[in-house]
């Protein structure tokens, strides 16, 4: 059974501190990884996807890949107030685009002003 | 931007009721996805289609059906609809290609009593 793992939080950090969120993964074929952000009674948003090993930044943003590790994160600088949602890891299941996207139960942010 | 629509944004049916959930996109993306979202669940596939009539089971297929038979548009059908069916459905395209990112609608907030 292929899995996708966070921590569920509630993580809770100060407004304009980095908060670290943090996914691990079982099935080393896995190609594509994302990061989506929902916020309460919405639907998900992507907002984060990474392919190779190391880093990727979009903003404020950073996706962090380790596959050796299967080991997969997103930081976020500054934290603002409106950051505080649910983020949600998803990794492409294996080699083709007909291969299923796993969801990880997500990990719930606070950012405390 | 990508934009998926889906027709109802609530919905309230009476137990055993044939229940129908319209999603439509218009990025010309080849696949389709429907998922449902309950509390300490997670995101559960239950159908997707990467080609216009085309349809393959996810993880909880059971007690739905699907339809697809134009390229924008997926139909999530609940034959009859009982009150474990009570959840936010969300549906999702994306373009056919590995890197699978995933674009999702507005999600339907089915209640079935």
């Amino acid at each position: 059974q292929k899995e996708v793992e966070q921590n569920s939080g509630p993580l809770s950090v100060p407004e304009g501190a980095i908060a670290s969120l943090n996914c691990t993964y079982s099935d080393r074929v896995s190609q594509s990884f994302f990061w989506y952000r929902q916020y309460s009674g919405k639907s998900p948003e992507l907002i984060m996807s990474i392919y190779s090993n190391g880093d990727k930044e979009d903003g404020r943003f950073t996706a962090q890949l380790n596959k050796a590790s299967q080991y997969v994160s997103l930081l976020i600088r500054d934290s603002q107030p409106s950051d505080s949602a649910t983020y949600l890891c998803a990794v492409n299941g294996g080699k083709t685009s007909y291969d299923k996207v796993i969801f990880g139960p997500g990990t719930s942010l606070s950012v405390i002003p | 931007d990508v934009k998926v629509t889906q027709s109802s944004r609530y919905l309230v049916k009476r137990t055993g009721e044939k229940v129908f959930l319209e999603c439509v996109q218009d990025m010309d993306h080849e696949n389709m996805f429907w998922y449902r979202q309950d509390p300490g669940l997670g995101l559960r596939l239950i159908y997707f289609s990467y080609d216009v009539k085309m349809k393959e089971k996810g993880d909880i297929p059971e007690g739905y059906s699907v339809s697809r038979e134009k390229k924008e548009r997926f139909s999530l059908i609940l034959e009859s609809a009982s009150t474990n069916q009570t959840s936010m459905y969300l549906c999702a395209s994306s373009p056919i290609s590995v890197s699978y990112e995933q674009y999702f609608g507005p999600g339907t907030r089915l209640t079935v009593t």
